[in-house]
């Protein structure tokens, strides 16, 4: 069974970076199938395509996002990381990381984590 | 970026009710959409792939329809456990956008 954790603070201070880490456990994480995931939800919206990271370490950014935007993977850890710079009270949501496949859609997800940018 | 729209935004139902969602690509897909169930403080659920592939262990009272640029979820006869938030999701290129969601409450 596959499993997304997500980890990191919940609260961040404003210009200040959000860092959180997703750990999969389950299936294979190097696998070409599969595009690692972050998207978030800001409080009582939709869904935000934040980006992805390939397990060869190849990326893509939203283009809204990607002036503050780093994502990275670490194989030998089934772990997979996201970086955003200079946050504000925009940036506040829950953020969930996942495995999405192109066909498929995305069967694994996170619970999720609420990140909040506040002083 | 591919905008993905939805309607209607919300619909109040009764249960046995046939409950059908619209989604519009902002250009056509072709059959690169995901149908995704949304309850509150929850994950969403993959319902529908490939705009008319049932996921594993979804009901078969969900079902979907549609090919370039307009798309139906169908509910055939709602059941309680269907109160939620569906969203609909491009996967033609990136970003994968979701549509703004359709809520689905108790009539």
């Amino acid at each position: 069974q596959v499993q997304l954790q997500e980890s990191g603070p919940g609260r961040v201070k404003p210009s200040r970076t959000l860092s959180l880490t997703c750990t999969v456990s389950g299936g294979s994480f190097s696998s070409g199938a599969y595009y690692w995931s972050w998207i978030r939800q800001h409080p009582g919206k939709g869904l935000e395509w934040i980006g992805y990271v390939y397990y060869s370490g190849i990326t893509y950014y939203n283009p809204s996002l990607e002036s503050r935007l780093s994502i990275s993977v670490d194989t030998s850890q089934n772990q997979f990381s996201l970086n955003l710079s200079s946050v504000t009270a925009a940036d506040t949501a829950v953020y969930y990381c996942a495995r999405v496949e192109k066909v498929r859609g995305i069967i694994y997800w996170g619970q999720g984590t609420l990140v909040t940018v506040s002083s | 970026d591919i905008q993905m729209t939805q309607s209607p935004s919300s619909v109040s139902a009764s249960v046995g009710d046939r409950v059908t969602i619209t989604c519009r690509a902002s250009q056509g897909i072709s059959s690169w959409l995901a149908w995704y169930q949304q309850k509150p403080g929850k994950a969403p659920k993959v319902l529908i792939y490939a705009a008319s592939s049932l996921q594993s262990g979804v009901p078969s009272r969900f079902s979907g329809s549609g090919s370039g640029t307009d798309f139906t979820l169908t509910i055939s006869s709602l059941q309680p456990e269907d109160f939620a938030t569906y969203y609909c999701q491009q996967a033609k290129s990136f970003p994968f956008t979701f549509g703004p969601g359709t809520k689905v409450d108790i009539k």
